[in-house]
């Protein structure tokens, strides 16, 4: 079965840009999502289709794909973007979360 | 737009089972897989598996085999998900969300297992 693999967590100084990867087999044919989760909610869709930003979510926040890694970046972090993310990923009838990444924003 | 409403908290016995049920309105239910997603405490989202109604197929992920079974409902338009064999380890928020995106998301069952 795949995986997805992401960093623990990743500190960034307000205004800086953070950036957080999602690795995967499964990447490099099928498009990963980015999910936020903020402590005591629902999780919300950040990025879809790799890089593709819902209606809502604000333009800092940006995806991108290279074989088989993705990226989520926020540029110019705020501290209402402290929270956990969560690449995702659906391949045939195996679907996925990568083990989630706490973004620290002091 | 999907809306989906979850049962309410539970509270179970170990060796006891659960089915934890989600509503869905606003969409063509039996069209869209339902996807059941676990979250033990202080840790991350894990895929359990998935539900297409209108094929009444349900796919689960290797680690949850044996131990959930997910259903669909579709004059009802529920989904269901049943956790058998309950451990204390079990105790977790579960969440079921919509379509293969996960675009819509219930708002989070607690299911406590503890003698």
């Amino acid at each position: 079965s795949y995986e997805l693999t992401q960093p623990s967590s990743v500190s960034v100084s307000p205004g800086q840009t953070a950036r957080i990867t999602c690795s995967g087999d499964v990447l490099a044919k099928k498009y990963a999502r980015w999910f936020q989760q903020k402590p005591g909610q629902v999780p919300v869709m950040v990025i879809y289709k790799d890089s593709e930003r819902p209606s809502g979510i604000p333009e800092r926040f940006s995806g991108s794909s290279s074989g088989t890694t993705v990226t989520l970046t926020i540029s110019g972090a705020q501290v209402e973007d402290e929270a956990d993310y969560y690449c995702y990923s659906a391949a045939d009838n195996d679907w996925m979360f990568g083990g989630g990444t706490k973004l620290t924003v002091l | 737009q999907v809306q989906l409403i979850q049962s309410g908290a539970e509270v179970k016995k170990p060796g006891s089972s659960v089915k934890v049920s989600c509503k869905s309105s606003g969409g063509a239910f039996s069209s869209y897989a339902i996807s059941w997603i676990r979250q033990a405490p202080g840790q991350g989202l894990e895929w359990m598996g998935r539900v297409i109604p209108i094929l009444d197929e349900s796919v689960y992920a290797q680690k949850f085999q044996g131990k959930i079974t997910i259903s669909a409902d579709r004059s009802t338009a529920t989904a269901y998900l049943e956790l058998t064999s309950l451990r204390s380890e079990d105790t977790a928020l579960f969440y079921c969300a919509s379509g293969e995106s996960l675009d819509s998301w219930g708002q989070g069952t607690l299911v406590t297992v503890s003698s």
